[in-house]
């Protein structure tokens, strides 16, 4: 079974520009969440979807947007970037919903921001 | 909303002796706790977890233990190998299971030593 996708693995914008990351999770995961990772901050919740609802959202500015699709490949989206946004994106996916579930990650989309 | 603490950051063993990690948390309804680990160029990978109802866990040179009391659990690592070189992340359900997601703690870099 193919595990957690995620595109692209890296990327490099400037800042005031907007990004697109793609995931698609483990064939029958419908639960689909978004961290991101940095040094200073660690692992940070973003968001999750389960059958293209938002279920819950992390403490993150307007400019990080997400959706699901009915295929359950999820997208986030961060416009107006800035330098602070740079970070190792990770999605993963779950079978089940409540918080009690495992999570498989991807290996993440590295965005760099200059 | 949930905070975790974990320590230490960086834990340096000799190949052989015994690690542990530990982690608090803030709400007491937390019923969930996962361990994961991060190789280096990877996403995080769960490698044990508890659930409110039980103490102590074991799957193999892993062990976690659980005091819901004093909202606390750790992470043992027995015999350590070189392979268990990597950074280990404790977290809890966010809202204590209500919804998929995790808060994590900031990361343990254990370093296995020759």
């Amino acid at each position: 079974k193919a595990g957690v996708t995620q595109t692209p693995r890296y990327l490099i914008k400037t800042r005031g520009q907007q990004v697109t990351l793609s995931c698609s999770p483990i064939s029958g995961h419908r639960s689909v969440s978004w961290y991101q990772q940095t040094p200073g901050q660690g692992l940070q919740f973003l968001f999750e979807y389960f059958s293209e609802t938002q279920r819950n959202k992390g403490n993150f500015p307007g400019r990080f947007s997400g959706r699901q699709f009915s295929n359950s490949r999820s997208e986030m989206n961060v416009s107006t970037l800035e330098l602070g946004d740079s970070a190792l994106y990770l999605c993963a996916s779950s079978q089940r919903t409540g918080g009690t579930g495992e999570l498989f990650f991807g290996e993440g989309s590295r965005l760099t921001v200059l | 909303g949930e905070n975790v603490e974990q320590h230490p950051s960086t834990l340096s063993v000799q190949e052989g002796d015994s690690a542990v990690i530990k982690c608090t948390y803030s709400d007491s309804a937390s019923n969930y706790f996962p361990w994961y680990k991060q190789e280096l160029g990877k996403g995080p990978q769960l490698i044990i977890d508890i659930r409110s109802n039980v103490g102590e866990k074991k799957d193999q040179r892993i062990a976690v233990t659980l005091n819901k009391t004093a909202k606390h659990f750790s992470l043992h690592i027995t015999e350590t190998q070189p392979e268990d070189s990597a950074v280990y992340f404790c977290a809890v359900p966010l809202l204590g299971g209500g919804a998929d997601g995790l808060t994590f703690g900031k990361g343990t870099h254990l370093i296995i030593q020759p």
